[in-house]
């Protein structure tokens, strides 16, 4: 069965940096674009940041753009996400999910989130 | 791209039908067939339950149903449960919608 399994988020001060893993297992990662997204308390979901199957093409919403860098490793089913000079708008839970790009277009299958809160 | 448009809350007694719409344009929603909906408990992950505008993926009741006209797609949850009290968001390309609390009195 498909597992996404985020770590590493946590509480950071604003200018900080934090990196978020996507642990992927039960399908075959490489054959699968992936995104971040996240949930800001009590509020939608934003779509942060995708990354292509073979990480040719990345794409990042603008209110990360500059600061927030995807990435992936397909010998380890691994995606992550570096954040940079973080803000306290950035505090939400960041879910990855996988994005079935060359199919039915949707996000059908999404980790369980890691919540990041930036604070002084 | 700016976010689709949904209303914030909708409701419906047990056993009632009631639909939530999601408003887009002609470069998201209108544009093509790529609409999904998605439904949110409180504190859980989200979970697909419509794809390609109508289509359910395995295991989602076919109580829930999608559509579409110009611009605007609906999802239609019929024959209420007290279950399907959560959030529910739209999204097309990527873009999502502001999300509908769908209320089961």
């Amino acid at each position: 069965q498909v597992q996404l399994v985020e770590s590493g988020g946590g509480l950071v001060k604003p200018g900080g940096s934090l990196r978020l893993s996507c642990a992927a297992s039960g399908f075959t990662f490489s054959d699968y674009y992936m995104s971040w997204i996240r949930q800001a308390p009590g509020k939608g979901l934003e779509w942060v940041s995708y990354i292509s199957s073979s990480s040719s093409y990345t794409n990042y919403a603008d209110s990360v753009k500059g600061r927030f860098t995807i990435s992936r490793d397909n010998a380890k089913n691994s995606l992550y996400l570096q954040m940079n000079s973080l803000r306290a708008e950035d505090t939400a839970v960041y879910y990855c999910a996988r994005w079935d790009y060359y199919g039915s277009g949707s996000y059908d299958y999404w980790g369980q989130g890691t919540l990041v809160t930036v604070s002084s | 791209q700016s976010a689709l448009t949904q209303p914030p809350s909708a409701s419906g007694s047990p056993g009632q039908s009631v639909t939530i719409s999601c408003t887009g344009t002609s470069s998201d929603v209108g544009g093509y067939n790529y609409v999904s909906w998605y439904q949110q408990h409180p504190g859980k992950a989200p979970k697909l339950m419509i794809y390609e505008v109508s289509k359910r993926p395995s295991g989602v009741p076919d109580r829930f149903s999608g559509s579409k006209s110009g611009n605007t797609a609906s999802l239609t949850v019929s024959g209420l449960q007290a279950e399907d009290e959560a959030d529910y968001y739209c999204s097309s390309y990527g873009v999502f919608g502001g999300g509908t609390k769908l209320t089961v009195l």
